[in-house]
């Protein structure tokens, strides 16, 4: 089961900041929050990830509260090509392996 | 484009037949994992291979099996299909790192259907 906790959908103006917010309270200490998203069909994107610092890159960034029970991933001017499903996860440990586990993610759509 | 490759693309089928998706993951990476993604439905994790050898199960049926070749790439075979199985079937790649917090890169995927 997944460990986080999205919203279904949101919406965004067009070159607006898209602000999507994830609960991930039960994370242990050393788990990273992951976040992809996946566009109508096609194979999940990575986006970014973190551990306790705020990350940023070319896509997005990444802020994580100090308890790491919730971040936000921020694109700072949401385009139409942004709409999409956004996940984020914590990977489940699975016979010693991390599996990236999916929920049902926010559905994101960047309106004109 | 992830650098993880499926092949085919689409596969139209009948019931009760076989079929192999194939996965070549990105140079260097060891893991492979599937998923089934349904219409409307999230990706469920079917399977996990490390450099060969099954680490983790996930909602994988009898019917369907995998393995993971010494060239790393995979395939995952399906059987006795049924229309149910109708779905996208997607397979990631990810390179070991210090406690295994690596991301995983997806590729575009297999879209089987069912007739």
């Amino acid at each position: 089961d997944a460990k986080t906790t999205q919203p279904p959908s949101m919406d965004c103006a067009e070159g607006r900041a898209a602000n999507l917010p994830c609960n991930h309270s039960t994370i242990s200490g050393n788990e990273y929050v992951y976040w992809y998203r996946q566009i109508h069909s096609q194979g999940p994107q990575y986006i970014i990830h973190g551990l306790k610092n705020n990350e940023t890159n070319e896509m997005a960034s990444l802020i994580i509260t100090e308890d790491r029970k919730s971040s936000t991933l921020i694109l700072p001017h949401a385009t139409l090509r942004d709409t999409a499903v956004y996940y984020c996860i914590v990977r489940v440990e699975a016979g010693g392996s991390y599996i990236p586990t999916f929920g049902r993610g926010t559905s994101l759509i960047v309106h004109p | 484009d992830s650098g993880v490759t499926q092949t085919p693309k689409h596969l139209i089928t009948a019931t009760g037949q076989r079929v192999t998706l194939r996965c070549s993951p990105r140079s260097g990476d060891l893991s492979v994992y599937w998923y089934q993604q349904s219409l409307d439905q999230g990706l469920q994790f079917l399977i996990h291979y490390y450099n060969g050898e099954e680490r983790a199960k996930g909602n994988i049926l009898e019917r369907f099996s995998a393995q993971q070749f010494p060239d790393l790439h995979s395939e995952l075979n399906l059987s006795s299909l049924e229309l149910g199985d109708s779905a996208l079937y997607f397979c990631a790649s990810s390179s070991p790192r210090q406690g295994g917090n690596t991301e995983a890169f997806f590729g575009q995927g297999t879209r089987l259907t069912v007739v």
